[in-house]
């Protein structure tokens, strides 16, 4: 596609309540990225993928949260029995490649978690 | 761990003068690149700006150029004859360059606030 695009914008739950969020990256593009922005502050990484693999999880902030990439395209994130505090912008971005290739971000998925 | 300080909160110009935004960055690493991402009203994150370290040359994009200096950790972004489309919130960001764990993530200062008054 043109660019990174996920789904859906803006997200309320309740707590306790599971969600997904979806990216499509730029479909070139090898790596996916997952971030997370509180209000006010800059992006936190999450976790990325390379294709299909997942070399790095270390940013997840708790085993509530997961992510897929199951055929190296279309990833989505998983937060289980939400919490307040999840409550953020969630951010995709993609790149052509690992290893210092720039990263371009989708427009977010603002979760509101009450 | 690499760390980003961007020490001005928020700043304020006229249109057309010139601003610079400061960014510092800790690392013991010799091989990295530098991002500036700029956020407007509406949220999205576009590229500005980036450099590599490796390189001596300041990175220039239009009205949009750096001031790298490796030695003092320091890349400041200048953006000359400043529009009101230039408002929004600025980004630094650090990569560590290669494969190892780690270094594939943007790792973000906590950004400053920049208005562009008519």
């Amino acid at each position: 596609g043109a660019g990174v695009s996920q789904s859906p914008r803006y997200k309320v739950t309740k707590r306790g309540q599971d969600v997904t969020l979806r990216c499509d990256p730029i479909s070139s593009h090898a790596t996916l990225y997952w971030y997370q922005q509180a209000l006010g502050q800059g992006p936190e990484f999450l976790t990325y993928f390379n294709y299909e693999a997942q070399p790095d999880k270390s940013g997840l902030p708790s085993d509530r949260f997961s992510a897929e990439r199951p055929e190296g395209s279309i990833s989505t994130l998983t937060i289980q029995r939400t919490e307040q505090r999840d409550s953020a912008m969630y951010r995709c971005a993609s790149s052509l490649a690992r290893g210092g290739e720039t990263q371009y971000f989708g427009p977010g998925t603002r979760l509101l978690v009450l | 761990a690499q760390t980003v300080t961007q020490s001005q909160p928020e700043m304020s110009v006229q249109e057309a003068e010139t601003v610079t935004l400061s960014c510092t960055y800790d690392t013991s690493e010799n091989n990295y690149y530098l991002f500036w991402y700029k956020q407007p009203p509406s949220r999205q994150m576009i590229l500005v700006i980036r450099q590599e370290a490796y390189k001596q040359q300041n990175a220039t994009e239009n009205r949009f150029s750096v001031n790298f200096q490796k030695a003092a950790k320091s890349f400041s972004l200048k953006i000359s004859d400043s529009q009101l489309g230039d408002t929004a919130m600025y980004f630094c960001a650090f990569m560590q360059r290669g494969l190892i764990q780690g270094a594939q993530k943007l790792v973000f200062g906590q950004g400053t606030r920049l208005t562009i008054n008519p």
